[in-house]
Formats: C-alpha cells, sequence, structure tokens
C-alpha cells in the first residue's frame, strides 16, 4: 500500500533536545504533509512540502525531502514539554483524491 | 477562529442500534473527509467528499456505513446496524481545494467522536 511508515515508532528525549522522525512511502507523490495528534484530539496540520521542494522551515520545525529515496523527515529543535503528541506523515500520491497516512511516531518529551 | 464541529464527542451505544455522527466543516470548505482512528488500524480514509459530491467512499463498509452531505455546512456518518469492531474514533476533516490546484492541501481536523459499541 501507499501508506507511509514512520520511523521510530516512539521516541523519548529531554527538553531541550531535538527530535528528529522519518517517513517513507512507496510510490511518487506530489506532496507530503506533517500533522500533529494530541492525546485525544483531533489531527492538527504542521508543514506541507511539495515533491519539488527538499527542504521547508516552520519556526523550530524543519521537513526534509528526498523523492529519489522516498523518505522525509521531521526536525523539532529544542523540543518543549508540549511538544509531547504524535507525529503522522501523510501523502497525496497520483490519482488518489486524498492523503494516506503513515503510523505515527509518539514522541514524549521530558522537562 | 473557523474549526471543524463534530457532534457528539462520544457515544456509547449496543449492538445493532444505530449511530449517526455529524460534522461541519469551515465554512467556505468545499471538501469533507471521514476518517477512522484505531489502534490496530491507525487512520483509515472512509469518504470523501468534494462540492458534496461523493467522490471517494472505497474505504467504507458499504453494508453499514453511508454517509452524506445534506448541505454544505453538514456532513453525517451512519453505522446501521453498528457492531462491536466499529469502535473507534472517527475523525471529519475539511479543506478547501481551488480549480486547478493540488488535489488534495491541508486538511483541518474536528475533534472526533469516541464510538464505543457495547
Amino acid at each position: 500500500s501507499q501508506q507511509g511508515e514512520e520511523d521510530p515508532q516512539a521516541l523519548s528525549i529531554q527538553e531541550g533536545e531535538n527530535a528528529t522522525m522519518n517517513c517513507s512511502y512507496k510510490t511518487s507523490i506530489n506532496n507530503l504533509q506533517w500533522y500533529r495528534q494530541n492525546s485525544g484530539r483531533g489531527l492538527v496540520h504542521l508543514i506541507l512540502i511539495r515533491s519539488n521542494e527538499r527542504e521547508k522551515h516552520s519556526g523550530r520545525l524543519r521537513v526534509t525531502l528526498d523523492t529519489s529515496k522516498k523518505s522525509s523527515s521531521l526536525l523539532i529543535t529544542a523540543s518543549r514539554a508540549a511538544d509531547t503528541a504524535s507525529y503522522f506523515c501523510a501523502t497525496d500520491w497520483g490519482g488518489r483524491r486524498a492523503l494516506t497516512f503513515g503510523s505515527g511516531t509518539r514522541l514524549q518529551v521530558q522537562p | 477562529d473557523a474549526r471543524v464541529t463534530q457532534t457528539p464527542r462520544h457515544k456509547v451505544t449496543e449492538m445493532g442500534q444505530e449511530v449517526t455522527m455529524r460534522c461541519q466543516p469551515i465554512l467556505g470548505h468545499n471538501t469533507v473527509f471521514w476518517y477512522r482512528q484505531t489502534m490496530m488500524q491507525g487512520l483509515e480514509l472512509l469518504a470523501y467528499f468534494r462540492n458534496r459530491a461523493p467522490l471517494d467512499d472505497s474505504g467504507m463498509p458499504k453494508d453499514r456505513f453511508s454517509a452524506e452531505m445534506p448541505d454544505a455546512t453538514l456532513a453525517t456518518l451512519k453505522i446501521q446496524p453498528s457492531e462491536p469492531r466499529d469502535s473507534a474514533v472517527y475523525f471529519c476533516a475539511s479543506g478547501l481545494v481551488l480549480a486547478g490546484g493540488p488535489n488534495v492541501d491541508t486538511q483541518y481536523f474536528g475533534p472526533g467522536t469516541r464510538l464505543t459499541v457495547l
């Protein structure tokens, strides 16, 4: 399937450290998005990177995209306890008209 | 502060009962999505509407699930009859796709309906 796979499944770090999450997918995409989900809440859009882009920044977030390797990474710098959440990548690929979400990375930031 | 709203937030029902979940997309958005989230399956797309027309409901069990958009401000997801395996969190999301634009752009999620079927 096209479902993206995040790696690692779970990550625990100390406040102030950087967190890196990876996403791999299987077929060519139009764009790739990252979402955050706090426990018991809906998903919140973080950042979108198009297939012709290689890197994008938004505040403490940095996303890279390597279409040759079919992978993306999300870097959160100087993490905070409030960054504790699950992070999902989602791909818009081929003719599919909706996003396909990965299984997510659970990030725990220890204060 | 425009948001997607969903009702009810929680629903506990018995097997065999009908369940109706409602979603109000963000005003002006022309696409609506229904997702189901479980620990085992993750986030699955059930149905997708654009300009109130269903474009993709391949992820939805047709025999018991139905999704409609009676008007641009309301989307409904019905399960009849409900089964314990339908227990999950159901999310609605909306977005805006412009003519000539990409198929899918940012989606805005509602808070979800947590359904428990006993």
